[in-house]
């Protein structure tokens, strides 16, 4: 998995609780996002970042927050988790591909969050 | 609203045989089209990914095509075999202004019967 790791694997947790997803790599890549995968819909964006420190929002990040402090770690944050909440979240990282513009893009194994 | 459509839903086929899988896509500006294969439970891994000036890329027994005119793009796999049972997704990329902005297919769930 490209030197992705993602923590924890698995998740259960109560409506209301504060959940922090961790992802780390190895890879030094610029980019990190979180995605969300959902049966009936593609991999949807929640947040991503462009480098120490600076983030921005995806498709789907109510209720969401991010934060990287280091190259290496991106962390997600569900504030106040519900049960809508509940899927399976997938790291993925990237950089310019060498004589490029574009990024080849690298997976994590993914974490499945459950909210009761 | 940038969308990305793909058929069928889900296809069963027998080892050994070919089969084509479709995307539509409507994101513009468009930047660059990638074929991804998810296995249950793991991460979507990279197949092809081909920028608006190419219009075929191969990896091993995968072929993908793409007609950007027409908006369209497609996935061959020749000589299936029971590993090629998987979820494959469709992602074009918005163009724009440096930012990597990916808008994904539902996917395609492949079944290999042998």
């Amino acid at each position: 998995d490209a030197g992705i790791t993602q923590s924890p694997r698995h998740k259960v947790t109560e409506t209301g609780t504060p959940v922090t997803l961790r992802c780390h790599q190895t890879e030094n890549h610029r980019y990190m996002y979180w995605y969300r995968q959902d049966p009936g819909h593609g991999l949807r964006l929640i947040h991503y970042s462009y480098g120490v420190k600076d983030t921005d929002k995806g498709e789907v990040s109510d209720g969401y927050s991010v934060s990287r402090s280091k190259t290496e770690d991106f962390l997600l944050t569900l504030e106040s988790a519900t049960s809508s909440q509940t899927s399976v979240y997938f790291c993925a990282i990237s950089d310019f591909s060498t004589g490029g513009s574009y990024n080849e893009q690298f997976f994590g194994p993914g974490t499945r969050l459950t909210v009761l | 609203k940038n969308q990305v459509e793909q058929s069928p839903q889900s296809l069963i086929i027998l080892e050994g045989k070919n089969c084509t899988l479709q995307c539509n896509y409507t994101v513009s500006p468009f930047s660059n089209l990638r074929w991804y294969k998810q296995d249950t439970g793991r991460g979507p891994v990279s197949l092809t990914i081909m920028t608006f000036s190419e219009n075929t890329k191969s990896n091993g027994r995968y072929t993908a095509t793409l007609d950007a005119d027409t908006k369209q793009s497609s996935l061959h796999i020749t000589a299936s075999q029971l590993s090629d049972s998987a979820s494959y997704i469709c992602v074009v990329i918005l163009g724009e202004g440096g930012s990597y902005i990916p808008t994904f297919g539902r996917g395609t769930s492949l079944i290999v019967h042998p």
